[in-house]
């Protein structure tokens, strides 16, 4: 069956833009996280939604930051005012949730270069 | 979440068992161990998951110390494929406050050779 899929898979901004990611989740799952990765790191959490609310968003670097899922399906990632520093690969995840022990499926990502 | 301890990387023999250890020593009493592991260029993908018993699916087998402090993830038979970075997180349970995010360190980068 189909993935957790993502777009764009590249994205190549200036600083100082606008851009939005979009993570498109496996069907029926109500769970959706967003993390970043930094070159030779692990993921690092951003947000999390279950339903259409962002139940965690503890994650975020500061107020550039936000992500909506108003469906509870498709999530959008929002950055504004892109700083060099938010180069990065943005990886979103979805799983069935209500459990602890449910895996969370991971999509290819999303690599953001801010020149 | 608790924190773990993993090397830094690890090489396996083609078709030998590798042994990926973590040490999760702080682990508390509602916390699971997952491990998952990232090929390079993709998304990480689950392996498989315990509380305190030892697990086995299609993919490895986990071993876990009785004392819950540390863990074993073994890949049977490695192959060039298993080349990737493996990481070991411990999770508490979903719910109660706890929102099932996965806090990943470094992980153990496993170098499978011919």
């Amino acid at each position: 069956g189909a993935g957790v899929s993502q777009t764009p898979s590249n994205k190549v901004t200036e600083k100082g833009k606008y851009v939005e990611l979009r993570c498109d989740p496996i069907s029926g799952h109500t769970a959706l996280y967003w993390y970043r990765q930094s070159l030779g790191q692990g993921p690092e959490f951003l947000i999390y939604f279950q339903g259409t609310g962002a139940a965690d968003d503890s994650g975020l670097p500061n107020d550039r930051f936000f992500a909506v899922r108003p469906e509870g399906s498709v999530s959008t990632l929002k950055i504004q005012r892109t700083e060099r520093g938010d180069s990065a690969v943005y990886l979103c995840a979805s799983s069935r949730g209500g459990s602890s022990y449910n895996e969370q499926f991971f999509g290819p990502g999303t690599r953001l270069t801010v020149l | 979440d608790a924190k773990t301890t993993q090397p830094p990387s690890m090489d396996c023999a083609e078709g030998r068992a590798a042994n990926l250890p973590c040490n999760h020593s702080t682990i508390s009493g509602n916390e699971y161990v997952y491990w998952y592991r990232q090929i390079h260029s993709q998304g990480p993908q689950y392996i498989i998951h315990g509380l305190k018993n030892n697990e086995t699916n299609e993919m490895a087998s986990l071993i876990i110390t009785e004392d819950r402090k540390s863990s074993t993830l073994i890949l049977p038979h490695a192959t060039l494929r298993d080349t990737a970075v493996y990481y070991c997180i411990v999770r508490a349970r979903h719910g109660s406050g706890n929102t099932g995010k996965l806090i990943f360190g470094q992980g153990t980068t496993l170098q499978v050779k011919p």
